[in-house]
């Protein structure tokens, strides 16, 4: 059974660059036939799309979030990375990371449990 | 603001069916396959419906999804208490280039 796991810091400061990993058991990001993603959700808001990428080097960013978005990933530990730059209190979520069932086209059919992360000073 | 649309709020009694639109547009479900995705309180969204009204292992056959042109809906029959939750639709956007939400839509049963 595929699993998703995020996590890092749950307090960033203003203006500093927010850092997730997702840890994936049960199966390797490196698989040709999937795209992997983060997706986050303000408090008591709806879901937002932050980005989405596929082993072979393509990647797919919002861009309402202004280039402030890296995703990259480490194969030999199974882990992708989100990197958001210069938050706000704005950037204030729960972040999930999940796996496009398919191409990033494809709907998200695995989730990780989500971690909240607050911008503040 | 979510380039696809939906109600904020539905709700229904126990035993009815209930239905979540969606509004798109050409570069969207126009173009896409949609998917819906349930989430309970204080839970991660999980996939419902999917491709032409497909469902993943272990969601019910109450669960149903159409789609005509640029909208999509979700019916749910035979209602349930614990169908309680916040809904979304998605897909991927061509002018986007990139998934879109729905805004969601919050289901009460009474």
């Amino acid at each position: 059974q595929l699993q998703l796991r995020e996590s890092g810091p749950g307090l960033v400061k203003p203006s500093e660059t927010l850092s997730l990993t997702c840890t994936v058991s049960g199966g390797s990001i490196s698989s040709s036939g999937y795209s992997w993603g983060w997706i986050r959700q303000p408090p008591g808001k709806g879901l937002e799309w932050i980005g989405s990428f596929h082993y072979s080097g393509i990647t797919y960013s919002n861009p309402s979030l202004k280039g402030r978005v890296t995703i990259s990933v480490d194969a030999p530990k199974n882990q992708f990375s989100l990197k958001l730059s210069s938050v706000t209190a704005a950037d204030t979520a729960v972040y999930y990371c999940a796996r496009h069932g398919g191409i990033a086209t494809r709907p998200f059919d695995y989730w990780g449990q989500g971690t909240l992360v607050t911008v503040s000073s | 603001q979510s380039v696809l649309t939906q109600p904020p709020s539905a709700s229904g009694t126990p035993g009815q069916r209930v239905t979540i639109s969606c509004s798109g547009s050409s570069s969207n479900i126009g173009s896409y396959s949609i998917s819906w995705y349930q989430q309970l309180p204080g839970a991660a969204p999980k996939l419902l419906i999917y491709s032409k009204n497909q469902r993943p292992s272990g969601v019910p056959d109450r669960f149903s999804g159409s789609k005509s042109g640029t909208s999509a809906s979700l019916a749910i029959s035979g209602l349930q208490s614990e169908d309680g939750a916040d809904y979304y639709c998605a897909a991927w956007d061509d002018s986007l280039n990139g998934v879109i939400f729905g805004g969601g839509t919050k289901l009460t049963v009474l």
